[in-house]
């Protein structure tokens, strides 16, 4: 089955930059999607179709592609960014849906 | 503004049925986009379930699949999650949300999910 890799965790300090990175074989054919979850809340989309950000996301959020791998960055990391991040994308043939296992951001 | 409300039982015995209902408000399911579901254990990643639009073509999770019915129904503008033969592993926070899902260019897609419920929490035991 097909699988999105993501690194368990990234840990920054306030104001520095943190890379979220997400692999997959059909990352080159198919979009990726980000979502933001913080405890006890439902996911929200923060990137989609790589790198579009939907209106409200702060521009601090950006998202880039590159062969099997997309990533996340958040520039000037704040305390708010503090969550748990997935990324999601479809399999070759864009019938399922996959999400990485997901990346826990922890701001130092 | 789009919102989804999940309702169901919170306890289903192992073996049995987990029913879950999707409530729309805000939007018309018969104007268009697909709807799923999607589950996470306590403390653990996202998993989809499954996808349906309006007019009833649905897209399951392999892993899921033979246990898994997406129905929907569009005069009470909601959709509804059945999985049968339960176990503790099936034991999750159970989302649902609006999906995005469009052909792009050959088979590349837009498939995201743009609105989602707030979650409800399903623990299989006796």
């Amino acid at each position: 089955s097909y699988e999105l890799t993501q690194p368990p965790s990234v840990s920054v300090s306030p104001g520095q930059t943190a890379r979220i990175t997400c692999s997959g074989d059909a990352l080159p054919k198919q979009y990726a999607y980000w979502y933001q979850q913080k405890p006890g809340q439902a996911p929200v989309l923060v990137m989609y179709k790589d790198s579009e950000r939907p209106s409200g996301i702060p521009e601090r959020f950006s998202g880039s592609s590159s062969g099997t791998t997309v990533t996340l960055t958040i520039s000037g990391v704040q305390a708010e960014d503090e969550a748990d991040y997935y990324c999601q994308s479809a399999d070759s043939s864009g019938t399922y849906v996959v999400f990485g296992g997901g990346t826990k951001l922890t701001v130092l | 503004q789009v919102q989804l409300q999940e309702s169901g039982p919170g306890l289903v015995k192992p073996s049995e049925t987990l029913s879950l209902t999707c409530a729309v408000s805000g939007y018309s399911i018969s104007s268009g986009y697909y709807w799923g579901w999607i589950r996470q254990p306590p403390g653990k990643g996202l998993e989809w379930i499954g996808s349906i639009y309006h007019s009833g073509s649905t897209y399951y999770n392999p892993s899921l699949k033979s246990r898994v019915t997406i129905s929907v129904d569009t005069s009470k503008n909601q959709f509804s999650l059945k999985l049968s033969s339960v176990t503790a592993a099936d034991t999750a926070v159970y989302y649902c949300a609006r999906i995005r899902r469009d052909y792009v260019w050959g088979t590349t897609m837009e498939y995201y999910f743009d609105y989602w419920g707030q979650g409800t929490l399903v623990t299989v035991s006796s």
